[in-house]
């Protein structure tokens, strides 16, 4: 199985702050990442997917970079909708996800 | 728009089978470009990926080995749906499961576009 680190665990920032969360795999899965926002109660929203591909109808502070084994989620001006749980997911071989980050206000 | 609308009950008792169902609008169970999930999210666990239904000229199904042995996955044309059966469930199955939807040519891959609402369930005698 693919493994999904996620750092840091809690991250927590002020409105208006840029934010880089970061997603290791534990083997190369070329651009087969996605990223998601979840809130408390809520099922996982797709924020980007083949690594940097923004999905639609999501802000364009969101974006994602990486490739091979490491990828970062960055969110250029933190917004007050923007505190809630990140999760990185592989889609290489089956499906795996991170532990999360959870951003919290500062 | 496609909306995936979960059923199914709440509680379990240990050894019992959990039937779910997601019921599919604004999109087919049957479609050629899709591929039908089930994930289920607690807190010991995380986010886990159990299994998938898609149809490529013929029903496909793939299990997550976790889970392999007590999974069945099925889909309803006629109702536009797609079901999950967990068998022998234990206190170690309490989730809040997930039903969404995979799009990507290769049905093996793709991100999770669209979910259901999710499900709590609970086990215990």
């Amino acid at each position: 199985d693919i493994q999904m680190t996620q750092s840091p665990s809690t991250l927590s920032a002020f409105v208006g702050d840029r934010v880089t969360i970061t997603c290791r795999a534990s083997q190369s899965i070329s651009t087969s990442l996605a990223w998601y926002q979840q809130r408390p109660g809520k099922a996982p929203k797709l924020l980007i997917y083949k690594a940097s591909s923004l999905e639609s109808g999501v802000p364009s502070r969101f974006s994602g970079s990486g490739s091979g084994t490491e990828f970062t989620l960055t969110i250029s001006s933190l917004q007050p909708d923007d505190f809630a749980t990140y999760y990185c997911q592989q889609y290489n071989s089956y499906w795996t996800f991170g532990q999360g980050t959870k951003v919290e206000i500062k | 728009q496609v909306q995936l609308q979960q059923s199914g009950p709440g509680l379990m008792k240990p050894s019992q089978t959990l039937s779910l169902t997601c019921a599919i609008s604004g999109d087919s169970v049957s479609s050629n470009s899709a591929a039908w999930n089930w994930i289920r999210q607690s807190p010991s666990r995380g986010l886990e990926w159990l299994g998938r239904t898609y149809y490529r000229s013929k029903w496909y199904y793939g299990y997550a080995e976790s889970v392999k042995s007590r999974i069945y996955i099925n889909s309803d044309t006629s109702k536009n749906q797609f079901s999950l059966q967990l068998t022998s469930m234990t206190p170690e199955d309490m989730a809040v499961y997930y039903c969404a939807r995979s799009q990507h040519v290769d049905p093996s891959k793709g991100a999770f576009d669209v979910w259901g609402q999710g499900t709590m369930v609970a086990v215990s005698s």
